[in-house]
């Protein structure tokens, strides 16, 4: 049982080059989410899915597209990288999204991506 | 706007209690209070997490006040191990986390 897993763990790009990070989860998680991380900050929630078939915009979501591709996986895609967008990324899951022990969410161990 | 305030930094000697104050005087009636913790280069780990009532798990205790506008993580016997950042966090609407900035705990050995 692995958990949350990304790929890759670590990317550099150049400005304007695009790129897709992976997320996938083997506990059978209806909702999944992508969070970044900036140096010394909390996670701001990029987007989130409720359930397959739906996604949902976050805090900060401009720059960023996702996709659900089945229930076990969820990509985050930079279509014109920035520098900006330097950050660590993490993907996350949960049962649910109300309730109480059902909205826990169980956290990847992050991309670290440069955009130079 | 902030949704939680946390002391940036704090330490505890090792095998002594710990509490940890959180700030989230906007809280709403539905508003979970959920307190992650974050080792160096890992994702957030779950620790705990309240409503209104105070709530008991093997990693720690959540102590939440009558007008729940805060919160106290309390760790009873901090070892090396728990030095890590730890975030408290609301839970509104749709799963959406707000975390803040979080405390820095170092455990003195």
């Amino acid at each position: 049982n692995a958990g949350v897993t990304q790929t890759p763990k670590f990317q550099v790009l150049k400005t304007g080059q695009s790129m897709t990070l992976q997320c996938a989860q083997d506990m059978n998680h209806n909702s999944m989410y992508w969070y970044r991380q900036d140096p010394g900050m909390g996670l701001r929630l990029i987007y989130y899915s409720a359930s397959e078939g739906t996604t949902d915009k976050g805090e900060v979501p401009n720059g960023y597209n996702v996709s659900r591709l089945n229930k076990r996986e969820f990509s985050l895609r930079l279509e014109s990288a920035a520098p900006s967008q330097t950050s660590v990324y993490f993907c996350a899951s949960s049962k649910g999204t109300s309730g109480s022990s059902w909205a826990t969410q169980y956290f990847g161990p992050g991309t670290r991506l440069t955009v130079l | 706007d902030a949704k939680t305030t946390q002391p940036n930094s704090m330490e505890s000697n090792e095998e002594e209690p710990v509490h940890l104050p959180c700030n989230h005087s906007t809280i709403s009636g539905t508003d979970y209070i959920h307190w992650y913790r974050q080792l160096p280069s890992q994702g957030p780990e779950y620790v705990i997490h309240g409503l209104t009532s105070n709530v008991n798990n093997r990693m720690a205790s959540l102590a939440i006040a009558e007008d729940r506008k805060s919160s106290t993580l309390i760790l009873h016997r901090a070892t090396l191990r728990d030095a890590a950042v730890y975030y408290c966090i609301l839970r509104v609407a749709g799963n959406q986390f707000y975390f803040g900035t979080g405390t820095s705990l170092t455990v003195i050995p």
